[in-house]
């Protein structure tokens, strides 16, 4: 079956743009998860979805990210006022209810910030 | 905290050799440990997981890993290399502490690179 796919593969922008970034997680899994991968800090956790709702932000760098999650689907992680310091891989993951051991990941978006 | 270390940044062996691929862990709680890989340009996959069963784990392409406590390791292991083994892993360990959420804190990654 499908796995988790993200939207873009790719994106450049410049700084102080916003951009939103898309995750489509495996059908019918509850939890999802964002990570960021990046040279210097290896890869860290940002935000957990339970359905619609996010039991933890933690990772969360700063104000200037946030996410949502609509229809216990699609995810959006939108970095406002982006710098060069966001830039990175975004990893999304998701997992099928009660086995949160077990993320899929997917392919990534390479965040380029100029 | 929990947290795992990978000893290696960087290991190097001939196709048809053993792997080892390092890893220690700190946990107050019976950890969750796993093993993904990541090759050039593709997402992670998870290799195997360890969750307080058998402590000898096996997982694809035929890599294995053993749950140590006293030693508090889970190192990574498969008995001959391939040349499709040549990726970057992570030792990676669920973050009981803040729930049953499920986050994943990873290791800083190991290269393997295979030589032919």
């Amino acid at each position: 079956g499908a796995g988790v796919s993200q939207s873009p593969s790719n994106k450049v922008t410049e700084k102080g743009k916003d951009v939103e970034l898309r995750c489509d997680p495996i059908s019918g899994h509850t939890a999802l998860y964002w990570y960021r991968q990046s040279l210097g800090q290896g890869l860290e956790f940002l935000i957990y979805f339970q359905g619609n709702s996010a039991p933890d932000k933690s990772g969360l760098p700063s104000d200037r990210f946030s996410a949502e999650r609509t229809g216990g689907s699609v995810s959006t992680l939108t970095i406002q006022r982006t710098q060069q310091e966001d830039s990175a891989v975004y990893l999304c993951a998701s997992s099928a209810e009660g086995t949160t051991d077990t993320q899929y990941f997917g392919p990534g978006t390479r965040l380029t910030v100029l | 905290a929990q947290s795992v270390t990978q000893l290696d940044s960087h290991v190097s062996v001939s196709e048809g050799t053993p792997v080892l691929l390092r890893c220690n862990y700190s946990s107050s709680y019976s950890p969750s440990l796993f093993w993904y890989v990541q090759h050039p340009n593709k997402g992670l996959q998870l290799l195997l997981k360890y969750t307080s069963a058998a402590t000898l784990v096996k997982g694809i392409n035929g890599f294995e890993a053993e749950f140590k406590k006293s030693e508090t390791s889970f190192h990574l292991t498969k008995p001959s290399a391939h040349m499709s083994d040549a990726a970057e892993y992570f030792c990676v360990v669920s973050d009981h502490l803040s729930g049953n959420t499920g986050k994943l804190i990873f290791g800083q990654g190991t290269t393997l690179q295979v030589k032919p």
